[in-house]
């Protein structure tokens, strides 16, 4: 069964820094992993997809990374800014199901 | 406003009682979900559908049911409703199968 972890759970970060969200699963057999933003009492927003066959994929400030065979992702977020602040989840796509990380809460301080 | 719309947003169930969670899509989406997102944990998915007429099982399934007579419809009922289906509902769909999925606002359901 595939297992999904975020690490941090939670992360406070100044306006302006760069900073580095981690994804990790445990089997790399997935057609591709996606990256989502949930704001609180709100539903998830699809940010980025990645493909499988692909390595990277970028949104403007957001740039996620994929290394499949070692089971992780990345997003990077760029000059971080007080909007940025919400719950961040990765999901996999293994073909008949997608499974969700726990997600890390971003804080972004002014 | 085009996207996925469920109701009710908040509910307190009785132990034993049922209720039926609604999610409406107007983007003529054939692949629909519910998911289930217990605090501090990620979604996991209670069940899916490819089309009208069309459903399956996800992670976690057992206490719900759910029907697809309608492209635009998809409901989750809860049958004798048990503390453990306290959670927050999410309703999705997509045009690609689990791709880029558009979400709905959630509805919080508290059984007491």
């Amino acid at each position: 069964k595939q297992e999904v972890t975020q690490i941090p759970a939670a992360l406070s970060v100044p306006e302006g820094e760069n900073l580095v969200l981690n994804c990790s699963f445990t089997d790399s057999a997935i057609y591709n992993l996606q990256w989502f933003r949930q704001d609180p009492g709100k539903g998830l927003t699809s940010l980025l997809l990645i493909q499988s066959s692909q390595r990277e994929q970028t949104s403007g400030r957001l740039n996620a990374s994929l290394d499949k065979s070692s089971g992780r992702s990345t997003l990077y977020i760029a000059a971080s800014q007080p909007g940025d602040s919400a719950t961040y989840l990765c999901a996999v796509d293994t073909g008949n199901q997608f499974y969700f990380g726990t997600g890390t809460s971003l804080t972004v301080i002014p | 406003n085009a996207g996925v719309t469920q109701t009710p947003k908040f509910r307190i169930l009785k132990i034993g009682q049922s209720m039926t969670l609604q999610c409406t899509q107007d983007m003529n989406h054939n692949y629909m979900y519910w998911y289930r997102q217990d605090p501090g944990m990620g979604l996991k998915l209670i069940y899916y559908s490819v089309g009208a007429g069309i459903t399956d099982k996800g992670e976690v399934p057992n206490g719900y049911n759910v029907s697809r007579s309608t492209t635009e419809d998809f409901p989750l009922r809860l049958e004798l409703a048990a503390p453990s289906q306290t959670s927050v509902y999410f309703c999705a769909s997509s045009y690609v199968i689990w791709q880029e999925g558009y979400f709905g606002a959630g509805t919080r359901l508290s059984v007491l």
